[in-house]
């Protein structure tokens, strides 16, 4: 199986603080990436997605990530966080392998934003 | 919208139960997928089905099996439970690639407690 990595386990900012989230993954061919979200009780939800063109995708809520294909990552970005940003983050990695395009997601970062 | 629904919010069982999970999604999606979310482990791919009457074991498919006999439900079976399974579960769907934004739908996840 291909992985993914996130760096951060859990990150803790005060309100306006800028966030950046890393993600790195190791399959070498093409990928389409993937940004989710999870907020406290609530099912995962996609946050934004890249399959080609532009590397840097805009998402929902003010969040961007910049796919950079020399370095393998695809690190999630938001210029201000407020309190509702308060969620756990998964990167995915979706590829082709044995016929099938299978999906690995990282381990997660848990943000936590204090007003 | 798409929904994804899986039978229980939260389930316990004993030791050597048998337990079935299902999840049912209204979308007429081709692929569905069991995930197991763990802390500090994020998602972990158990089964997934890319068709009725298809499965392909995941990354972590022991003591684990799958049944897709309908399009829309895809149900996850312990054979045996033991308390190592104890965990969240997540079914999601999707289009098949090609098809669409390839992005997976999550349903509210099961939490699972062996006894």
């Amino acid at each position: 199986a291909q992985s993914v990595s996130q760096h951060n386990h859990h990150v803790i900012l005060s309100e306006a603080a800028s966030l950046e989230l890393g993600c790195n993954y190791s399959y070498g061919g093409t990928v389409n990436l993937f940004w989710y979200v999870q907020y406290p009780g609530q099912h995962l939800q996609l946050l934004l997605k890249y399959f080609s063109g532009d590397p840097l995708v805009k998402g929902i809520k003010g969040f961007e990530a910049e796919f950079i294909k020399s370095k393998f990552s695809f690190n999630l970005r938001k210029p201000s966080v407020q309190w509702s940003d308060t969620a756990e983050y998964f990167c995915a990695v979706a590829y082709y392998s044995g016929g099938y395009q299978k999906v690995t997601f990282g381990t997660g970062t848990k943000l936590q934003v204090i007003p | 919208d798409v929904k994804v629904t899986q039978s229980s919010r939260y389930l316990v069982k004993r030791t050597g139960e048998k337990v079935f999970l299902e999840c049912v999604q209204d979308m007429d999606h081709e692929n569905m997928f069991w995930y197991r979310q763990d802390p500090g482990l994020g998602l972990r791919l158990i089964y997934f089905s890319y068709d009725v009457k298809m499965k392909e074991k995941g990354d972590i498919p022991e003591g684990y099996s799958v049944s897709r006999e309908k399009k829309e439900r895809f149900s996850l079976i312990l054979e045996s439970a033991s308390t190592n399974q104890t965990s969240m579960y997540l079914c999601a769907s999707r289009l098949p690639p090609g098809q669409g934004s390839n992005e997976q739908f999550f349903g509210p996840g099961t939490r699972l407690t062996v006894l």
